[in-house]
């Protein structure tokens, strides 16, 4: 099956930085990626699209200055969680679809950030 | 989306089978119901999906009742590396669509 591969798999830094996260497509053209966060002993919760060339769409309550997120080619998609502060520390997840003849969603391994 | 309803969590023995049930009484007669797992600290894997047909690959069953309001997966030799938190999720057979996760069912295999 596809591979989506995410980087780094988990992350430590200090309060008030900023994190970046990449996630790429590594054997498909992906217009389209979708970023969740992930509470412990929760589920997945969408975050935003990402949409390649465009503007990211976020979900109600995400702040989108935030979390900026820029897809700028078709492989790959990165989240920057920006002044980051204890209460971001989450299990950050990408995924992407294929298209065409198979219909399932790709997940990378996700990212496990903790804020300190 | 339709809306799943699914047990918190389960428990299996090894070799068994395990039978997740899954209640989705509003799905729309354009969506499928897919299954995804989600093993500690990974991503969401895919396991299966189907319309109204019972489906069946390397990973899994797939039973969906003739009204479409339930489904069951079904792991039929299960082993330790099936324990992981069950997705039953219904969509549009969109590829790469964005999916709602519910609660999903915690499944642990027990020797």
């Amino acid at each position: 099956g596809a591979v989506v591969s995410q980087h780094p798999s988990w992350v430590i830094c200090k309060s008030g930085t900023s994190v970046k996260i990449e996630c790429r497509s590594l054997d498909f053209q992906a217009t389209t990626m979708f970023w969740y966060r992930q509470f412990p002993k929760q589920s997945l919760m969408l975050m935003a699209t990402s949409n390649e060339g465009s503007k990211a769409t976020y979900e109600q309550g995400v702040e989108k200055d935030k979390f900026l997120i820029n897809h700028a080619s078709l492989t790959l998609s990165t989240l920057t969680v920006t002044s980051a502060h204890p209460e971001d520390s989450s299990f950050y997840i990408c995924s992407a679809g294929v298209g065409g003849w198979t219909t399932e969603a790709f997940f990378g391994q996700g990212t496990r950030l903790t804020v300190v | 989306d339709a809306k799943t309803t699914q047990p918190p969590s389960m428990d299996c023995a090894e070799g068994r089978a395990a039978n997740l049930p899954c209640n989705h009484s509003t799905i729309s007669g354009n969506e499928y119901v897919y299954w995804y797992r989600q093993i500690h600290s990974q991503g969401p894997q895919y396991i299966i999906h189907g319309l109204k047909n019972n489906e069946t690959n390397e990973m899994a069953s797939l039973i969906i009742t003739e009204d479409r309001k339930s489904s069951t997966l079904i792991l039929p030799h299960a082993t330790l590396r099936d324990t992981a938190v069950y997705y039953c999720i219904v969509t549009y057979n969109n590829a790469g669509n964005m999916l709602t996760f519910g609660g999903g069912t915690r499944l642990m295999v027990k020797p």
